[in-house]
């Protein structure tokens, strides 16, 4: 089936320094890669979306400067967060949509397993 | 525009009872319908979901879901809980015009008693 990675799966940085987390499919190519932000408790929230080879589109109130998504291939989207504080600690999930003949008849999304962000 | 409402916030069963979680949405188009399982520090898992196909339609682990137009609604039921089951449970409506871009529903978490 289809895979996603991510990676780190949990990182622990100090307020000021900047965090990548990547985002890898592993048996299919994405065109289209989709981050995530999910606080405690609640439910998920999407960031931006990553296409390959072109920009991220960030949705309504995500500062696109502070959260840095890079889709250089089509296996690989990064998500770096910049001067992280505090209040960016959160549990960042990715999502592919697998490039495949049947891409929009489903749009089904496969998810990584999240990343664990804790801003000191 | 696009959303989905799970009705219940924390639904609790006992083992080997019957689960529902309920899940209506608000859509312009005939929408795309999916439930997803998330297990604690875990990601999602896909449960099942609905594509303009068959209104009932099966999942995994014994889930299925039954797409009502005149209600809009696609609830989520299993006929006997098993311990595995307790996880967070969303409901997730797809915005074909908008890149098929998902939204999430608030939630569900479930709670099964031995």
């Amino acid at each position: 089936g289809a895979v996603v990675s991510q990676h780190p799966s949990w990182v622990i940085c100090k307020s000021g320094t900047s965090v990548k987390i990547e985002c890898r499919s592993l048996d299919f190519q994405a065109t289209t890669m989709f981050w995530y932000r999910q606080f405690p408790k609640q439910s998920l929230m999407l960031m931006a979306t990553s296409n390959e080879g072109s920009k991220a589109t960030y949705e309504q109130g995500v500062e696109k400067d502070k959260f840095l998504i890079n889709h250089a291939s089509l296996t690989l989207s990064t998500l770096t967060v910049t001067s992280a504080h505090p209040e960016d600690s959160s549990f960042y999930i990715c999502s592919a949509r697998d490039r495949s003949p049947n891409y929009g008849l489903a749009g089904e999304q496969y998810f990584g397993p999240g990343t664990r962000l804790t801003v000191t | 525009a696009q959303s989905v409402t799970q009705l219940d916030s924390h639904v609790s069963v006992s083992e080997g009872t019957p689960v529902l979680l309920r899940c209506n949405y608000s859509s312009s188009y005939s929408p795309s319908l999916f439930w997803y399982v998330q297990h604690p520090n875990k990601g999602l898992q896909l449960l099942l979901k609905y594509t303009s196909a068959a209104t009932l339609v099966k999942g995994i682990n014994g889930f299925e879901a039954e797409f009502k137009k005149s209600e809009t609604s696609f609830h989520l039921t299993k006929p006997s809980a098993h311990m595995s089951d307790a996880a967070e449970y969303f409901c997730v409506v797809m915005r074909e015009a908008a890149g098929n871009k998902l939204t999430f529903g608030g939630g569900t978490r479930v709670l099964v008693k031995p």
